[in-house]
């Protein structure tokens, strides 16, 4: 079974701040993470794949195998990145599962 | 650029009357998913279709079915809507073609069960 969890409903940060969203997963395989997120009356979109190692809007996210984490990180939270966050994987049944997700608001 | 279409983005149902959502692809996407989207619970997948005809259980079937004749069209069925299926339903697609590619999702369909 896979499971995705996001401990943080929600998660209020000033402007500048540094933002970090975590993530844990149960996966017995290989898997591959992702992150998407969701703005005010937007669908959702991707925002990054690990399997990328890139940074989109600033935003980086590592995955650490021993921990089973892949937590999303930000230097400088802008008023902008306030969204719904969601963490997700991909297993090789093609079945992709998401967590629960995290509220960010950043604060001017 | 993938366009994945739900056909309602509202919906008003009674309860026990059968409920069809239509979502179409037009990437020749393999892979089709219905999500529904619940205020602290998140994103939480009732069917998936690995293929067109194929299709497989997510963590909530329960009260839902699908059909998959076409590619392009993954269809759900609340074979007798109750209450407590009032929610955002998520449509999602994406290709297996050359690797794993990440979701395109719909725009949502809200519906609400009386």
């Amino acid at each position: 079974a896979q499971r995705v969890t996001q401990p943080e409903k929600l998660l209020s940060v000033f402007k500048g701040a540094p933002v970090e969203l975590k993530c844990n997963y149960s996966y017995s395989g290989s898997p591959e993470l992702f992150w998407y997120v969701q703005y005010s009356r937007q669908r959702l979109q991707l925002l990054l794949r690990h399997i990328s190692r890139e940074s989109i809007k600033g935003f980086t996210a590592d995955l650490n195998k021993g921990e089973t984490s892949f937590h999303l990180k930000k230097p400088f939270a802008q008023e902008e990145d306030s969204a719904m966050y969601y963490c997700a994987l991909s297993g090789s049944d093609y079945k992709l599962s998401f967590g629960a997700g995290t509220t960010v608001t950043v604060r001017a | 650029d993938v366009k994945v279409t739900q056909s309602s983005r509202y919906l008003v149902k009674r309860t026990g009357e059968k409920v069809f959502l239509e979502c179409v692809q037009d990437m020749d996407h393999e892979n089709m998913f219905w999500y529904r989207q619940d205020p602290g619970l998140g994103l939480r997948l009732i069917y998936f279709s690995y293929d067109v005809k194929m299709k497989e259980k997510g963590d909530i079937p329960e009260g839902y079915s699908v059909s998959r004749e076409k590619k392009e069209r993954f269809s759900l069925i609340l074979e007798s809507a109750s209450t407590n299926q009032t929610s955002m339903y998520l449509c999602a697609s994406r290709s297996t073609n050359g690797g794993v590619s990440p979701l395109h999702f719909g725009n949502g369909t809200r519906l609400t069960v009386t």
